[in-house]
């Protein structure tokens, strides 16, 4: 079965300053790939995705994630980051229909 | 709001106890889905409905727990004789059946306590 690894499991950052989040992922079939965001007591949200075509994906806030194939990752990224960005964020990746959820990475902006 | 919905936020049991979760789905959804979530680690998949059918339990579900979908709408999540290892968040998700891939839209979650 696919599953995703997290690399980091806490990243703090300055605000306005960029950040990486990391996601390693193995299979050898065709993969579907996610980033999803929580904020302190709410609910998941999908950030991004990954299924097919341009390798370079984007959310709405300024985060991309680019899927690498020969490096088996997809890498969260955002060049500057607010404090509104203060979250635990997931890397998934769908099994049929089942998510398999890496162990999350929390990210802590400070002014 | 018609997004999902998740309820009680939040339960706080003793051990022993028998405890009820419930999920509203999106209405136009059919798949439902149930994941519980640790505290440091990422969800685990518990269990799947299409429509009232239960198509797939993880072994992560003893048979302590039990899931319903009795008119493909709603869901419950039923755990007897609560453990204090059944401590975590329970997500709810729905999503449709179209294309390839369909999109898993979170509730809240409720955060179960054991004591």
């Amino acid at each position: 079965a696919q599953s995703v690894t997290q690399l980091d499991s806490q990243v703090p950052v300055f605000e306005e300053a960029p950040v990486e989040l990391r996601c390693n992922y193995s299979s050898s079939v065709s993969v579907y790939l996610f980033w999803y965001v929580q904020y302190p007591n709410q609910g998941l949200q999908l950030l991004l995705k990954y299924l097919s075509g341009s390798t370079l994906v984007e959310s709405i806030n300024g985060f991309e994630a680019e899927f690498n194939k020969s490096q088996t990752s997809f890498h969260l990224r955002k060049p500057s980051v607010h404090i509104s960005d203060t979250a635990e964020y997931f890397c998934a990746t769908c099994n049929d229909y089942k998510l398999s959820f890496g162990a999350g990475t929390t990210v802590t902006v400070r002014a | 709001d018609t997004g999902v919905s998740q309820d009680p936020r939040h339960k706080i049991t003793k051990r022993g106890q028998n405890v009820t979760f419930r999920c509203d789905p999106i209405s136009e959804h059919n798949r439902l889905y149930w994941y519980r979530q640790t505290l440091g680690q990422g969800p685990e998949f518990l269990t799947y409905f299409q429509n009232e059918a239960q198509l797939e339990k993880s072994r992560l579900l003893s048979d302590r727990f039990s899931a319903e979908r009795p008119k493909g709408s709603f869901s419950t999540l039923e755990i007897q004789r609560t453990e204090q290892g059944d401590s975590a968040m329970y997500l709810c998700a729905s999503s449709s059946q179209v294309g390839v891939y369909n999109e898993q839209f979170f509730g809240p979650g409720t955060r179960l306590t054991v004591l």
